[in-house]
């Protein structure tokens, strides 16, 4: 199916472990966003990547590791999980900026770290 | 700093009532602006958006007013419904050191009562 596609939905790890965030979209976007939303903070902006291997910090990127070594994957690795990472992410997608774009967002992936 | 101010946090109009959202920005880079609607369980998705040399755009029941000068925009809904409840969220698209990124306001909850 089209679209763009977060797995796993729900998620619960433990303090200290590695855990990975997958983000998928099928329509060749060269921009990718991951976000995390927490109450009273809306969405927070982690890391974002123009296209293949060009990525940039966003607000929040402390704790956080992404990768895009293909066009249609955008990774999230959380190195040492912590409760304070407790989250719903978000995961985006959007064209090339070319005037007026917009940006489609996964169904989340809702993480909590015990 | 936050580059998106966005008020109120919570909003409780009647149905068939005007909800008005507004939101400012500090950052004279932006050059887009839209506002996305979420369900709960959903990721956001795009709404209505308005670029910086228009003064206001209007869909259907939805309005944008914008107003450069003041760095303000604010969202109205009319007639409001009980189909209309969610959280509403404004943007700005911005230039960073990689490309673009979608910056967000903190996010309104708006509850239509029937």
């Amino acid at each position: 199916d089209a679209g763009i596609t977060q797995s796993p939905r729900y998620k619960i790890t433990e303090t200290g472990r590695q855990v990975t965030l997958m983000c998928h979209q099928t329509w060749s976007h060269s921009y990718m966003f991951w976000y995390r939303q927490d109450l009273g903070h809306g969405l927070r902006l982690i890391y974002y990547s123009a296209a293949a291997d060009i990525t940039d910090k966003g607000e929040v990127p402390d704790g956080y590791v992404v990768s895009r070594s293909k066009t249609e994957n955008f990774p999230l690795t959380l190195e040492s999980a912590t409760r304070s990472q407790t989250s719903v992410y978000f995961c985006a997608s959007s064209h090339q900026r070319q005037g007026n774009t917009e940006a489609f967002f996964g169904q989340g992936t809702r993480l909590t770290v015990v | 700093q936050q580059q998106v101010k966005q008020s109120p946090q919570s909003l409780i109009v009647q149905k068939g009532g005007i909800s008005i959202i507004n939101c400012a920005y500090e950052n004279t880079a932006f050059d887009y602006f839209p506002w996305y609607q979420q369900f709960p369980g959903k990721g956001p998705a795009l709404l209505i958006a308005i670029r910086p040399d228009v003064s206001e755009k209007k869909e259907g029941r939805f309005t944008i007013s914008f107003n450069k000068s003041a760095k303000q925009f604010s969202l109205h809904i009319m007639d409001s419904q009980p189909g209309d409840s969610a959280t509403y969220f404004c943007a700005g698209w911005d230039e960073g050191q990689a490309g673009t990124a979608l910056i967000f306001g903190k996010g309104t909850t708006l509850s239509v009562s029937s």
